[in-house]
């Protein structure tokens, strides 16, 4: 079965510092990959995805993303991170069979100053 | 301003006693899905519409009904509520169900079942 991991739960980290949220997804022939994030008390906002073509896919707000196919990844980045980046990010996967997401479990992301 | 509107977003029941959170888009997207959120969990499908009159079951569909009878909107039903039902719930939609469309989601709504 067809199955998004995200390996950390919670990551803290200090403003201006790099981050890295790690997504695994589970090897299909075609997969479609996305980062949603989720501000405290609100619902989720696409932050990027990748679809075909160019393996490095980057947001509006200097996140980007790396399609690796040889590992199955798709970890998100930011080389410095903002107070206002504390949220939950989300993974998910898109399969060809059906096209529901399948979402990853969460990273909750705490900048602190 | 496109968007998908959902309500109430803040419910605090019994078990038991029947329940309806509604689900509203405006920008004629022929997909729509319910989505619950819990902690460690991710989100989970509860239910799907490809369009109208076309419903179909997700991943945890046990104790939830939907309707689907106008494109725009799309009610996720409790019967008979119970406490494992206390969650945070989503709905969203999008153009068609292929893989390339985003899906946008709604503001939650925050059940909670005594």
């Amino acid at each position: 079965a067809q199955s998004v991991t995200q390996l950390d739960s919670q990551v803290p980290v200090f403003e201006e510092a790099p981050v890295e949220l790690r997504c695994n997804y589970s090897s299909s022939v075609s997969v479609y990959l996305f980062w949603y994030v989720q501000y405290p008390n609100q619902g989720l906002q696409l932050l990027l995805k990748y679809l075909s073509g160019s393996t490095l896919v980057e947001s509006i707000n200097g996140f980007e993303a790396e399609f690796n196919k040889s590992q199955t990844s798709f970890h998100l980045r930011k080389p410095s991170v903002h107070i206002s980046d504390t949220a939950e990010y989300f993974c998910a996967a898109r399969y060809n069979q059906g096209g529901k997401l399948i979402f990853g479990q969460g990273t909750e992301l705490s900048v602190k100053p | 301003e496109a968007q998908v509107t959902q309500n109430p977003r803040y419910l605090i029941t019994v078990t038991g006693k029947k329940l309806t959170v509604t689900c509203s888009q405006n920008m004629n997207h022929e997909y729509m899905s319910w989505y619950r959120q819990d902690p460690g969990l991710g989100l989970r499908q509860i239910y799907y519409s490809m369009n109208v009159e076309v419903t179909d079951k997700g991943d945890v569909p046990e104790g939830y009904k939907v309707s689907r009878k106008e494109k725009r909107n799309f009610p996720l039903i409790l019967e008979s509520p119970s406490p494992n039902q206390t969650s945070l719930y989503f709905c969203a939609s999008s153009r068609f169900l292929a893989s390339n469309y985003e899906q946008y989601f709604g503001p939650g709504t925050r059940l909670t079942v005594t």
